[in-house]
């Protein structure tokens, strides 16, 4: 079974501060997401990337950067974390443009 | 731009039938999918259909799928109180990048 495991479930941070999301797959997937989950609004992708040291912007990537090192994880980060960037943001991954996304678990960050 | 829409709320008694419909307005998508997700997890691939079927039966999850409408449907027989979760419907819409495009999801209570 994919595995794909965020290392935090819950995060609570200050505003202004720097802060590092980050997301393992432990099956050789080439494809990595980033979406966050907000009421009302569904499921937002924020970042993808279809390789290592590659990345592309999603629908809504103002006030955050991703990096992508290594094939197996891929890191949100939000520079200066505000308010309004408190949500579920939930990380992805898959084998093929066709295949089915697996998500992890999710990480609630609670922006004060 | 590219939608996918879903009725936000559904209530039915245990035992009965859930119908969670989804329109889309482009898809270039091979496959369509269901997602589940249960309170605080991520989301869990629940089912899909490929492109070019018209319903696909999987133990007590039938999907339909009317490409002339643009219309997918999750039907779950005999409904029971573990079912209780939010449903998404999911595609590629036109785009080429892989990306998945959810609706806003559907919360279903099954009442005891």
């Amino acid at each position: 079974d994919v595995k794909v495991t965020q290392s935090s479930r819950y995060l609570v941070k200050r505003t202004g501060e720097k802060v590092f999301l980050e997301c393992v797959q432990d099956m050789d997937h080439e494809n990595m997401f980033w979406y966050r989950q907000d009421p009302g609004l569904g499921l937002r992708l924020i970042y993808f990337s279809y390789d290592v040291k590659m990345k592309e912007k999603g629908d809504i990537p103002e006030g955050y950067s991703v990096s992508r090192e290594k094939k197996e994880r891929f890191s949100l980060i939000l520079e200066s974390a505000s308010t309004n960037q408190t949500s579920m943001y939930l990380c992805a991954s898959k084998i093929l443009r066709d295949s089915p996304l697996h998500f992890g678990n999710g990480t609630r960050l609670t922006v004060t | 731009g590219e939608d996918v829409e879903q009725s936000l709320f559904l209530s039915v008694r245990e035992g009965d039938s859930s119908v969670i419909n989804c329109t889309y307005t482009d898809s270039s998508s091979t496959y369509l999918y269901w997602y589940k997700q249960e309170p605080g997890a991520g989301l869990q691939l629940l089912t899909y259909i490929f492109s070019n079927m018209d319903m696909k039966q999987d133990q007590r999850l039938t999907v339909l799928l009317n490409k002339k409408d643009k219309h997918l449907s999750l039907r779950i027989a005999d409904t029971q109180t573990g079912d209780s979760a939010i449903y998404f419907c999911a595609d590629h819409g036109s785009s080429n990048t892989g990306k998945l495009i959810f609706g806003q999801g559907t919360t279903l209570q099954v009442k005891p």
